[in-house]
């Protein structure tokens, strides 16, 4: 079983519609990362989490929001999705002084 | 505030050659330095890092990296490319000590030709 779980793995969806992202884990980090990979631009910070009560915001917060439901979830939703946001997204996690442990992604496409 | 370079989106190499991927990073802050590997449709997986001590790190595969302060880089490097290392390659710096809020390059496709 994988440690960070993304679901759904894929997904298409049509501009103005709501979409959710959500990550569980079970590595028991209480750091949790929200990053988009876009083609020639590497990875960049959505949203991070120290824990349940801490929310930041990263490089690309806008257009987007997060919900930590629990040290093991952490979730991303854009409200109203436009195509531009159409990516590779990925969910990470990590203790302090640990590399972040990346999710298997969630490609996607808004048409 | 942090920021990766790496030289070169694509690198070609034949099999059993050296691997050289370049990169630069800048950092007001003592770095903590990553490379990641990106295989088709998969995760980032981590190849290897360095926060602090020895400046040449090993990780896995047989890639290993050197941090030079003095040039502000940490090239990823390889004795012998194998056909298994075709993949997308990730620098990564983040700031010493706190938060593993990484910054990461915009990635080198490394093709391997037989």
């Amino acid at each position: 079983d994988a440690d960070v779980t993304q679901t759904p793995r894929n997904r298409i969806t049509k501009t103005g519609k709501r979409i959710m992202l959500e990550c569980s884990q079970t590595k028991g980090h209480d750091r949790m990362y929200w990053y988009r990979q876009d083609p020639g631009l590497g990875l960049r910070l959505i949203y991070y989490s120290f824990d349940v009560k801490d929310i930041n915001k990263g490089e690309i917060s806008d257009g987007y929001s997060v919900s930590r439901q629990a040290q093991a979830k952490f979730s991303l939703s854009l409200e109203s999705a436009i195509p531009n946001q159409t990516a590779l997204y990925f969910c990470a996690t990590s203790v302090q002084g640990t590399a972040p442990f990346f999710g298997q992604g969630t490609r996607l496409t808004v048409v | 505030a942090q920021s990766v370079t790496q030289l070169g989106s694509h690198v070609s190499v034949s099999e059993g050659a050296l691997v050289l991927l370049r990169c630069n990073y800048s950092s007001s802050v003592p770095p903590y330095l990553f490379w990641y590997v990106q295989y088709p449709n998969q995760g980032l997986q981590l190849l290897l890092k360095y926060t602090t001590g020895a400046t040449l790190v090993k990780g896995i595969n047989g890639f290993e990296a050197e941090f030079k302060k003095s040039e502000t880089s940490f090239h990823l490097t390889k004795p012998s490319a194998h056909m298994s290392d075709a993949a997308e390659y990730f620098c990564a710096v983040s700031a010493s000590g706190g938060a593993q809020k990484l910054v990461f390059g915009q990635g080198t496709r490394l093709t391997i030709n037989p």
